[in-house]
């Protein structure tokens, strides 16, 4: 079955500093690959996906990820942290699961929170 | 805004008691998607519907259903409820049926189990 891990709950950091939010995937075959932010009493809002092609992906508000095969990683970067991007950030994963035969849905990561300060 | 329409917002009512819930998609948009987000579950996929027809099934309980009407609104059905169906309910669209797309998600109605 197809999973994805975000293995820190909460990422701080300091306004003007670079970030990273990680995400770490598990699925068969050709991964398509998805950030998404929730902001306090909202739905999700798209950020950037990856399906084929160059590994360093660009998206909204100035993130990018990056694709790595060998590491089965997709992590969330910017390189200046506004206080603004303070949220909750989700990774998710769609892929083929090759014992079933299924894999049309997204799974997504538990989340993690971004808290960006002065 | 997304575009994509729930209400209501939130929901409180009692064990036994059956709800539904409605979405409206972004304009243009044939999928709709159902998911619940809870504390201890996280967000979970529950079901997708494609112009009309169920297209996905997730982790959807037997007491949960839904149906997708002919001018592409949404609504999930959730009967017999229970203390632990106390969550956060997204409806998220895309323009087509595959997952490879963006979803559009509302903001969610909340639903409490007393």
């Amino acid at each position: 079955a197809q999973s994805v891990a975000q293995p820190e709950d909460q990422v701080n950091v300091a306004e003007g500093n670079p970030l990273t939010v990680k995400c770490t995937y598990s699925v068969s075959g050709n991964p398509y690959l998805f950030w998404y932010v929730q902001y306090p009493n909202r739905g999700l809002q798209f950020l950037l996906k990856y399906i084929t092609g160059d590994n360093l992906v660009k998206g909204s508000y100035g993130f990018e990820a990056e694709f790595n095969k060998s590491q089965t990683s997709f992590h969330l970067k910017k390189p200046s942290a506004l206080v603004s991007d303070s949220a909750l950030y989700f990774c998710a994963v769609r892929g083929v699961d090759i014992l079933t035969g299924g894999g049309n849905k997204l799974t997504f990561g538990t989340g993690t929170q971004l808290k960006v300060e002065l | 805004d997304s575009g994509v329409t729930q209400t209501p917002k939130h929901l409180i009512t009692a064990t036994g008691q059956r709800v539904t819930l409605r979405c409206s998609p972004r304009s243009g948009d044939l999928s709709v998607y159902w998911y619940q987000q809870s504390l201890d579950q996280g967000l979970q996929f529950l079901i997708q519907y494609y112009n009309g027809e169920e297209r996905a099934k997730g982790n959807i309980l037997e007491r949960f259903s839904a149906q997708q009407f002919p001018d592409l609104h949404s609504e999930l059905n959730l009967s017999s409820l229970e203390l632990g169906d106390s969550a956060l309910y997204f409806c998220a669209s895309s323009v087509g049926a595959s997952f490879d797309q963006p979803q559009h998600f509302g903001d969610g109605t909340r639903l409490s189990i007393l």
